[in-house]
This record gives C-alpha cells, sequence and structure tokens, in this order.
C-alpha cells in the first residue's frame, strides 16, 4: 500500500534554532501534501496545504514566515519551523493525497521538543 | 458550520468485548467519511472510507455504518485485542477540493 514517511521522527532542538522535518510519499506522486499539527489529547489541527511548484497555503493563524513550507517535488515536501520556542514543542504530521480515487495516507509524525 | 463530533471521548473496555462509536457530522455537501485508528506518538492509519452511497464497510474486526440521512457514522470493533487501545478518528472530507474535517477522536482503551 502507500506509504508516507517523516524524517525525523524526533528532535529535540535549543529555543531560537530552525528545525527542517521532511515529508516523503515512497510509492506515489503527491501534488498535495498537507501538514497538521498536533497537541496532547488533541485531533489534528491542519496548519497548511503544500502543492507541488506553488506556494502553500496556510490556515488562518499559522504564521506562514515561521513555518517555511516547500513542495519541491512529486514526493518531498518539507516543514522547516524557523527560530523554535517551546510553544512551538508539539507533534507534527503529513499527510500526501494519491489521486484515482483519492485517498489520503498519513506519515508517522514527528515529535518537536523545544528547550 | 461543519463540524464532526465524536462519542464517547473515551471509553473503557474488557479485553474480548465489542464497542461501537459514534460520528455525528454537519458537512455537507461531503465527498466521503474515513475512520482512522491512531496509535499514541503515532500517524493516522486508515481503516475504512464510505462514500454517500456506502451504508457499511468492513475491515476485519473494524465495520462502520454510514447514515448519509441522519449524517451519522458509526464504527463497531468486534472481539476488542489490548492493541485495540487507542484514538479512533473520524474524518469528513467537506467541500472546497481537498478540504477534510476532523472530529476530536474517541479515545479507546481495552483492558486485560
Amino acid at each position: 500500500g502507500a506509504v508516507v514517511s517523516q524524517h525525523p521522527s524526533w528532535v529535540i532542538c535549543k529555543s531560537g534554532t530552525s528545525v527542517k522535518i521532511e515529508c516523503r510519499s515512497l510509492d506515489f506522486q503527491a501534488t498535495t501534501m498537507f501538514w497538521y499539527r498536533q497537541f496532547p489529547k488533541q485531533s489534528l489541527m491542519l496548519m497548511a496545504t503544500s502543492n507541488e511548484g506553488s506556494k502553500a497555503t496556510y490556515e488562518q493563524g499559522v504564521e506562514k514566515d515561521k513555518f517555511l513550507i516547500n513542495h519541491a517535488s512529486l514526493t518531498l515536501s518539507t516543514l522547516t519551523v524557523t527560530s523554535a520556542h517551546p510553544e512551538d514543542s508539539s507533534f507534527y504530521i503529513c499527510s500526501a493525497i494519491r489521486q484515482g480515487p483519492d485517498t489520503q495516507y498519513f506519515g508517522p509524525g514527528t515529535r518537536l521538543t523545544v528547550l | 458550520k461543519n463540524q464532526v463530533e465524536q462519542s464517547p471521548q473515551s471509553l473503557i473496555i474488557l479485553e474480548g468485548k465489542n464497542c461501537t462509536l459514534q460520528c455525528n457530522y454537519t458537512v455537507s455537501p461531503f465527498s466521503n467519511l474515513r475512520w482512522y485508528k491512531q496509535d499514541t506518538g503515532r500517524g493516522p492509519v486508515s481503516l475504512t472510507i464510505m462514500t454517500f452511497s456506502e451504508n457499511t464497510k468492513s475491515n476485519g474486526r473494524y465495520t462502520a455504518t454510514l447514515d448519509a440521512d441522519t449524517k451519522q457514522s458509526s464504527l463497531h470493533i468486534t472481539a476488542s485485542q489490548l492493541s485495540d487501545s487507542a484514538s479512533y478518528i473520524c474524518v469528513v472530507r467537506g467541500p472546497g477540493g481537498f478540504k477534510t474535517i476532523f472530529g476530536a477522536g474517541t479515545r479507546l482503551f481495552v483492558k486485560a
């Protein structure tokens, strides 16, 4: 079946540093990928929609200059958390749409801890 | 307002027992409804997907039902196992292309 991978699976960083998270669709091409954030015991919250070859669409309240998204190829999207702060500590999950029929597959998530 | 509400918020059952999780939605029109299982610290994994015309769909011990008239769905788990302990999320794909609306999830605990 379709697989979406994320790297790293967890990361600990100091406040003020930037962290890049990769999301890859392993056996299909994805023109659209999504980035979610999930706090403990809460559901996934959509942060942005990443479109290959164009600018990402951010949800209301999500700072585009803080959460940089690059979808440079049909199998890779990256999320960079710039100048991370402790409140950015969360579980970040990406997903990709495989078309025909449209099915959404989720990555395993990346646990970010900012000290 | 497009919403997806799940109940109960959490549930504790004994191993081997059956249980049913509920999902009510107000999303209209909608393309499909999916149930996901999310283990702690992992990404969601799809269990079932149903379109408007489908009433029931099974995946092993998981059976999902959909009543598009009342906008209700349920996920029935048969003969629960300890490994079924997880969050179960109902997701409705609403209007606007690939927009999806997530329920808050039901946290299931299966005890020996």
